[in-house]
């Protein structure tokens, strides 16, 4: 157990509908990175927060976004689904970031039809 | 543009058949080269961090190595509880935190 938390773990809806995906980081962690994992992609870097503020973007498509509360929780929102949307969807954590090891979920498997 | 490659895609053994699985990158530089292994359906589970080129790691039957141009997963004597997708990320300096990541590397123990 990695420590890090996300719900729901399956996810099932169809095109053109709006999700949100949830993470609680592992205690004392403040960074949170989302990432996309697809069969033909592999693990796809999304966005990180740190602290509440967004710090690096990666290939995030416009339709999705994300947050980080006070208490360092974070929600990915995705919307107008499309069918290629369905992955499984990881989040990780670390202190702070630089080098440091990210710590994964157990992931959200989001089937989109 | 940063590149991580994995070889070979996927790889049987037999129990007790000791082997080696590589990963090749690219950087602009090296902040950290990352081991995870991954069981189907579940999120990567962290392994080894391997920081600059001559380092080595080991835990328990897997022993992970670093030069400039690329990371070798050692298995020693493997058994069928090993048997999982190993995946070799990298973060690079400067800028992004981002892990990039191969495409993974399957691996089956036969008992």
């Amino acid at each position: 157990d990695s420590g890090v938390t996300q719900t729901p773990k399956h996810l099932i809806t169809a095109t053109g509908q709006r999700v949100t995906l949830r993470c609680s980081p592992r205690s004392g962690d403040l960074s949170v990175y989302w990432y996309q994992q697809s069969l033909d992609q592999g693990l796809q870097f999304l966005i990180q927060y740190y602290n509440g503020e967004e710090r690096a973007k990666g290939n995030i498509l416009e339709r999705f976004s994300a947050q980080q509360f006070p208490d360092l929780h974070s929600e990915l929102n995705l919307s107008s689904l499309e069918l290629g949307d369905s992955a499984l969807y990881f989040c990780a954590s670390s202190q702070t970031g630089f080098g440091e090891t990210q710590y994964f979920g157990p992931g959200t498997r989001l089937l989109v039809l | 543009e940063d590149q991580v490659t994995q070889s070979p895609e996927a790889l049987r053994l037999q129990e007790g058949e000791s082997s080696s699985l590589n990963c090749s990158y690219t950087v602009s530089g090296l902040r950290g080269l990352f081991w995870y292994r991954q069981d189907p359906g579940k999120g990567p589970e962290f392994l080894f961090t391997l920081y600059s080129a001559g380092e080595e790691k080991e835990k328990e039957r897997l022993k992970a190595t670093l030069t400039k141009k690329e990371s070798f997963l050692h298995i020693t004597a493997p058994k069928p509880e090993d048997s999982a997708t190993y995946l070799c990320a990298v973060q690079a300096e400067g800028g992004s935190e981002k892990l990039v990541f191969g495409k993974g590397m399957k691996l089956t123990v036969n008992p």
